[in-house]
């Protein structure tokens, strides 16, 4: 089944700490996202990247950290220098960047800062 | 300055009749929209979208207009389903640039 996988479903994370969250896409997108949502509110956009090996920021940059080494793969770092991480983190793709086209999405990932 | 607005959060229709989504927008550049739907702890799943050189376009229960010069577009859900209850988010993109998404309205439909 073609598809975008987010992992873990679930994270939590001690404050301090770093914690990187995994989405893996098979749909052969040129193009991915990660965005945040907090409750009762709409998406924003963390990071974006148009193609492999290129990524750039967002909206809501700051605290996080991306990479794209592979056309298939675009994790996220949520660092210590984020404020207020607990969020639910939403990872998109799309079969290109910016013309005519729609963004799917993966099932999510919870971040609960304990 | 919210782009993309969605000024009702909230809507509740009852099982069988129209349920109708509507959506804002101000900037001009905007030339491909898209409506989502998010169930919670969920994804958004994409529903159906629209070209800006169009002014409508039809999927089954779904049909979405677009009123360019009132910066406006809807979503028409007919007939309402009890499934059908989730949060719609309305998005719209420049040529060459990200999504812009709305902050959502959450539909309910009563059986």
């Amino acid at each position: 089944d073609g598809g975008i996988t987010q992992s873990p479903k679930y994270l939590f994370r001690k404050e301090g700490q770093n914690v990187t969250l995994s989405c893996e896409q098979n749909l052969n997108h040129d193009a991915m996202y990660w965005y945040r949502q907090d409750p009762g509110q709409g998406l924003r956009l963390i990071y974006y990247s148009q193609i492999v090996n290129d990524f750039q920021k967002g909206d809501i940059a700051e605290g996080y950290s991306v990479s794209r080494e592979k056309k298939e793969s675009f994790p996220l770092t949520v660092t210590s220098a984020q404020k207020n991480p607990t969020a639910f983190y939403l990872c998109a793709s799309s079969i290109r960047f910016g013309r005519n086209t729609e963004a799917f999405f993966g099932q999510g990932t919870r971040l609960t800062v304990v | 300055d919210q782009q993309v607005k969605q000024n009702s959060p909230s809507l509740s229709v009852q099982e069988g009749r129209i349920s109708i989504l509507n959506c804002d927008y101000t900037n001009s550049m905007f030339d491909y929209f898209l409506w989502y739907k998010k169930y919670p702890a969920e994804g958004p799943t994409f529903l159906i979208s629209i070209s800006s050189i169009k002014d409508k376009n039809e999927d089954g229960r779904f049909t979405v207009f677009l009123n360019k010069s009132a910066k406006h577009l809807s979503l028409h859900i007919v007939p309402s389903q009890p499934g059908d209850s989730a949060v719609y988010f309305c998005a719209a993109t420049p040529y060459g640039q990200n999504f812009v998404f709305g902050p959502g309205t959450r539909l309910s439909v009563l059986p």
